[in-house]
């Protein structure tokens, strides 16, 4: 069973450009989270998303960031006009509706972002 | 959730035994304990969890005290690819305990 997947796994963008992360859940996992860890900095949570629907996104900048986790095909988060403040490791964990409400969260390898 | 407390760093002889502690004393009754690891650049890695009662796997032992106030993580034989962070993470059972909040961790060097 193939874990968590993202790509790219390193991203490098200009000031003023979009930048698009990717997130593949493990198989059966519908729930996704991203998290951000600037650098020497812990992980921060982003959001929480389930299919077609956001949970949780108290962790995200109230402006140009955005994400989905469509029906079809993989989570993505986007950041609009990146400053250099974005830079930063961006993780994707997934987990599976589990029984019993314990829902176990498991990471993907990151995309390193860094802008110009 | 419930904060952690957890020492910044600490040292361990490969093949040793490793025992990071944790303190949750503010602790409640639906709330678990979590541990995961990040190795240097790399996701977090999911290690352990439990409620009230100790658990094993094939990574780690987790002894939580009877109060549930604090818990140690135990890796029995430390090898030098055990050199991580280590973040004990207390959360809410259920959905609503989605939100992972990661603290410093104690940053773990093995060493031959």
């Amino acid at each position: 069973n193939a874990g968590v997947m993202q790509n790219p796994r390193h991203l490098v963008r200009r000031r003023g450009q979009e930048a698009r992360l990717r997130c593949s859940p493990m198989k059966g996992h519908s729930h996704v989270y991203w998290y951000r860890q600037l650098p020497e900095e812990g992980l921060k949570f982003m959001v929480y998303l389930q299919k077609e629907n956001i949970i949780d996104e108290s962790g995200m900048p109230k402006e140009r960031f955005s994400a989905e986790f469509p029906k079809e095909g993989p989570s993505i988060l986007r950041i609009q006009q990146v400053v250099r403040g974005d830079s930063a490791a961006y993780f994707c964990a997934s987990s599976p509706p589990e029984r019993g409400a314990v829902y176990t969260q498991y990471f993907g390898p990151g995309t390193r972002l860094t802008v110009l | 959730d419930a904060k952690t407390t957890q020492p910044p760093s600490m040292d361990c002889a490969e093949g040793r035994a490793a025992n990071l502690p944790c303190n949750h004393s503010t602790i409640s009754g639906n709330e678990y304990v979590y541990w995961y690891r990040q190795i240097h650049s790399q996701g977090p890695q999911y290690i352990i969890h439990g409620l009230k009662n100790n658990e094993t796997n094939e990574m780690a032992s987790l002894i939580i005290t009877e109060d549930r106030k604090s818990s140690t993580l135990i890796l029995p034989h430390a090898t030098l690819r055990d050199t991580a962070v280590y973040y004990c993470i207390v959360r809410v059972r259920g959905a609503a305990g989605n939100k992972l909040t990661f603290g410093g961790g104690t940053r773990v060097l093995v060493k031959p």
